[in-house]
């Protein structure tokens, strides 16, 4: 059975930074482009970003463009979204997701920034 | 404002039969497939459909997708109140290089 687990999210304060973590099992990281998903309270679902299987390729919606970073370790069958310069429209469940696009969801983590 | 587009609602009585549209253009839909998702609430997204028409398992065939040119639609049949939920669309983006999402269809069985 697939599953992907998200971790890392929380309270921060606007400026400030998190690091996300997805563990996946059941699954091979490695063969598929991975994506964040973002969920703010009451809205719909935006992608956030996407890495290829190789971490060669890495794309971002602007609104988070030099600000947020994608990565992937394959040999821990892991992906990673470290956000910067946080603001309080960054607040959502941030899901990870398998395929591009998705095929295979994690339950989310939340996000909050506030002061 | 989402790149595709989805009526904000729909609904339908127990049995019957009802369908959600999904615009989008040559750089998505045009070129590439679509997925369809329900997301109850609280709960993460789940797919319904991949590759245009095609059900993974567990989920039952009175869920069905189709696309035609740049639109795709979702058609559930025989309602059930269970199926009283959020759907979204999403499809790959040439022009972005990214997924790009449908704002979503609040399905409300009467």
């Amino acid at each position: 059975e697939v599953q992907l687990v998200e971790s890392g999210g929380g309270l921060v304060q606007p400026g400030g930074s998190l690091r996300l973590s997805c563990a996946a099992s059941g699954f091979t990281l490695s063969s598929y482009c991975m994506s964040w998903v973002r969920q703010a309270p009451g809205k719909g679902l935006e992608w956030v970003a996407n890495i290829k299987q190789d971490g060669s390729e890495k794309y971002y919606v602007d609104s988070v463009k030099g600000r947020f970073t994608i990565s992937r370790d394959n040999a821990k069958n892991s992906l990673y979204l470290q956000m910067n310069s946080l603001r309080a429209e960054d607040t959502a469940v941030f899901y990870c997701a398998g395929s591009c696009p998705p095929r295979y969801w994690g339950q989310g983590t939340l996000v909050t920034v506030s002061s | 404002q989402s790149v595709l587009t989805q009526p904000p609602s729909a609904s339908g009585t127990p049995g019957q039969r009802v369908t959600i549209s999904c615009s989008g253009s040559s750089s998505n839909i045009g070129i590439n497939s679509v997925n369809w998702y329900q997301q109850l609430p609280g709960t993460a997204p789940k797919l319904l459909i991949y590759s245009n028409n095609q059900g993974p398992s567990g989920v039952p065939d009175r869920f069905s997708g189709s696309k035609s040119g740049t639109s795709a639609s979702l058609a559930i049949s025989g309602l059930q109140s269970e199926d009283e939920a959020d759907y979204y669309c999403a499809a790959w983006d040439d022009s972005l290089d990214g997924v790009v999402f449908g704002g979503g269809t609040k399905l409300t069985v009467l």
